[in-house]
């Protein structure tokens, strides 16, 4: 079946660690995003990528890093310098054409021990 | 900028009653569009519905339907005959033109829909 995963579910993250989170899809889609989602709250762009090998700031993008080596693939790094991390993180991907539907992942749920 | 307002934060109702979940935006595009998606309590975002801001028509969708109204910058959601499957968070969201920077969403603060039996 075509999709989105996300891995982990669940992630713990110590005082001055970096985390990765990982995003994966199937839909043959060009365009990935990552947002954050905290509580009670709408969904804000940490970075997203249109193309392979190429990817943009969105609007909460610091403290966190990513990279898009291949087209299936979006990993979001979060890094020590992002000082309130707790959220729940959601990828997204959408055909890169105009309009295009952003579709979601399952979604990581990351909490600082 | 782009903002997108749902100033109901949390609706509930009974099973079988209708709801309705306002949404109004902001936008200098002349070209854009708008979306609904719900998140269940598994916290996937599930895509409901996306509008053209040069297509006016209602939609009906099963027991969903969408008002559109580019005179208020309003676009309205309805559940009619309300499930407790239903229960979930809504948001709208709002897309610029492919051409404003990489087809960013913005999306509403989100409305907690609760269904009660």
């Amino acid at each position: 079946d075509g999709g989105i995963t996300q891995s982990p579910k669940y992630l713990f993250r110590k005082e001055g660690q970096n985390v990765t989170l990982s995003c994966e899809q199937n839909l043959n889609h060009d365009a990935m995003y990552w947002y954050r989602q905290d509580p009670g709250q709408g969904l804000r762009l940490i970075y997203y990528s249109q193309i392979v090998n190429d990817f943009q700031k969105g609007d909460i993008a610091e403290g966190y890093s990513v990279s898009r080596e291949k087209k299936e693939s979006f990993p979001l790094t979060v890094t020590s310098a992002q000082k309130n991390p707790t959220a729940f993180y959601l990828c997204a991907s959408s055909i890169e054409s105009s309009p295009a539907t952003q579709y979601f992942g399952p979604g990581t749920r990351l909490l600082v021990l | 900028a782009q903002k997108v307002t749902q100033a109901q934060t949390e609706i509930s109702v009974v099973e079988k009653e209708d709801v309705t979940l306002d949404c109004v935006y902001e936008t200098r595009d002349t070209t854009y569009y708008l979306f609904w998606y719900k998140q269940p309590p598994s916290g996937e975002l599930v895509f409901l519905i996306r509008r053209n801001s040069f297509d006016e028509q209602n939609e009906i969708s099963g027991r969903y339907s969408w008002n559109f109204q580019k005179s208020t910058s309003s676009f309205n959601f309805t559940i009619t005959a309300s499930q407790v499957v239903d229960s979930a968070v809504y948001f709208c969201a709002l897309s610029g033109s492919i051409k404003a920077a990489g087809n960013k969403l913005t999306f509403g603060g989100g409305t907690r829909v609760l269904v009660k039996p």
